[in-house]
């Protein structure tokens, strides 16, 4: 089953608008990553944000996570062309060693 | 340092028939997992091994076998392949210390199956 849940499915932006996606999840977490994949390649990691923080930066991209609501989102602030790629969402969830991926947000960014 | 290898990267089989998929990591990293992604979809792990010497099921083992041949290489076996079997095969690897929560995974580039 899928932990996470991303939204939207699918995301069509302009180059230097930022993208928004987020993420839904169902049980208590240890924390919760942000992974990039490019077409026809393996997934890359991006950040990871522990369940007792609440927000997180990395260059151009900046994660809340609100584990009241059980929440996460992903921002990419000036996106560029090769931003293009799907990104997911992957939970640790409590008493599990292994992560649990969500079904991705496919970010388009037109040139 | 080359990461997480996969090998091979494409394959076509029949059904019915069986073949191992390769996984080596040159990290040092104690965890190794075999996830695999269909079409649209998220990753599904498939094995995983916590530990030299130690698997794992994962949400969707049926039809899959696995070895963890020492601590750098973990292999994923089809024995008998069947056609929902086609789908991106992926390994990944991360440190996850002893009684430590899932940390972040390495991929690698992924093997493209395809049962007939």
């Amino acid at each position: 089953s899928q932990q996470g849940e991303e939204d939207p499915q699918a995301l069509s932006i302009q180059e230097g608008e930022n993208a928004t996606m987020n993420c839904s999840y169902k049980t208590s977490i240890n924390n919760l990553q942000w992974y990039r994949q490019n077409s026809g390649r393996g997934l890359v990691h991006l950040i990871l944000i522990r369940s007792n923080e609440r927000e997180k930066h990395s260059g151009r991209l900046r994660v809340t996570l609100d584990t009241s609501k059980k929440s996460s989102s992903l921002l990419i602030t000036a996106s560029r062309a090769a931003d293009t790629a799907s990104y997911f969402c992957a939970t640790a969830d409590t008493g599990r060693r292994a992560l649990t991926f969500g079904s991705g947000t496919r970010l388009q960014v037109q040139p | 340092n080359a990461g997480v290898t996969q090998t091979p990267k494409f394959q076509v089989l029949k059904t019915g028939q069986s073949m191992t998929l390769q996984c080596a990591q040159d990290m040092n990293h104690n965890s190794m997992y075999w996830y695999r992604q269909d079409p649209g979809m998220g990753l599904r792990l498939i094995y995983y091994s916590a530990s030299e010497g130690t698997t794992d099921k994962g949400e969707v083992p049926n039809g899959y076998n696995v070895s963890r041949l020492n601590k750098r290489e973990f292999s994923l076996r089809l024995e008998s392949a069947a056609p929902s079997q086609t789908s991106v095969y992926f390994c990944a690897s991360s440190v996850l210390s002893a009684g430590g929560p899932s940390d972040t995974q390495y991929f690698g580039p992924g093997t493209r199956l395809t049962v007939l």
